[in-house]
């Protein structure tokens, strides 16, 4: 049964930097792209951007480009999202979500649990 | 403010058909797919719909969605209790060079 696993939640200062991770199983991890969503509390969900397994390309949304990193690990199956110089309003759930991107449609048919983020002084 | 827009909230009673609305631009609703998503309380997102009308294994076809223009729907046939969430659309929107998500609806069942 497909999966994917993310790490446990983190408490960061303000100007740290967080790395969540998420571990796929029981699909071939480099078929399928990886996505980062985040939810902020009793907010709705915001797209951080998509990485692709196969290559490493990504796509980051333009707010969070100067401040986001995605990358992937094939050997064990793990994406990682890092978010650097933390602020307050960055305190959020984030996922990750097993994503295909084909003409015309984005597929993300799975999703990690969530990670709860807070960013607090 | 989200760059999709979608009514608050949004009920209806068992058995009962409802209806959730999106709005976008022309470069986003009007250039592509649109995909909507249920959201329970307290768990991840889940696919509800891709491409604009089509449903991923699983999902039940009380759940449809259509698209018009700069604008998209989601209906839920034969409403039940368990459908009481909050439901998502989202786009990618050429202009920003990203995907982006409406604002959310709440749909309760009265």
């Amino acid at each position: 049964q497909v999966q994917l696993v993310q790490s446990g939640a983190e408490v960061k200062k303000p100007g740290a930097s967080v790395k969540v991770s998420c571990k796929a199983s029981d699909y071939t991890f480099t078929s399928y792209g990886i996505g980062w969503v985040r939810q902020a509390p009793g907010q709705g969900l915001e797209w951080m951007g998509w990485i692709s397994t196969y290559n490493g390309h990504t796509n980051y949304a333009q707010k969070l480009q100067d401040r986001v990193t995605m990358t992937t690990d094939t050997s064990t199956s793990t994406a990682y999202m890092e978010l650097r110089s933390l602020r307050s309003d960055d305190t959020a759930v984030y996922y990750c979500a097993r994503t295909r991107m084909v003409v015309a449609a984005t597929i993300d048919d799975y999703w990690g649990q969530g990670t709860l983020v807070t960013v607090s002084s | 403010q989200s760059v999709l827009t979608q009514p608050p909230s949004a009920s209806g009673t068992p058995g009962q058909r409802v209806t959730i609305s999106c709005s976008g631009s022309s470069s986003s609703i009007g250039s592509n797919t649109v995909n909507w998503y249920q959201q329970l309380p307290g768990t991840a997102p889940k696919l509800l719909i891709y491409s604009n009308n089509q449903r991923p294994s699983g999902v039940p076809d009380r759940f449809s969605g259509s698209k018009s223009g700069s604008s998209a729907s989601l209906a839920i046939s034969g409403l039940q209790s368990e459908d009481e969430a909050d439901y998502y659309c989202a786009a990618w929107d050429d202009s920003l060079n990203g995907r982006v998500f409406g604002g959310g609806t709440k749909l309760t069942v009265l």
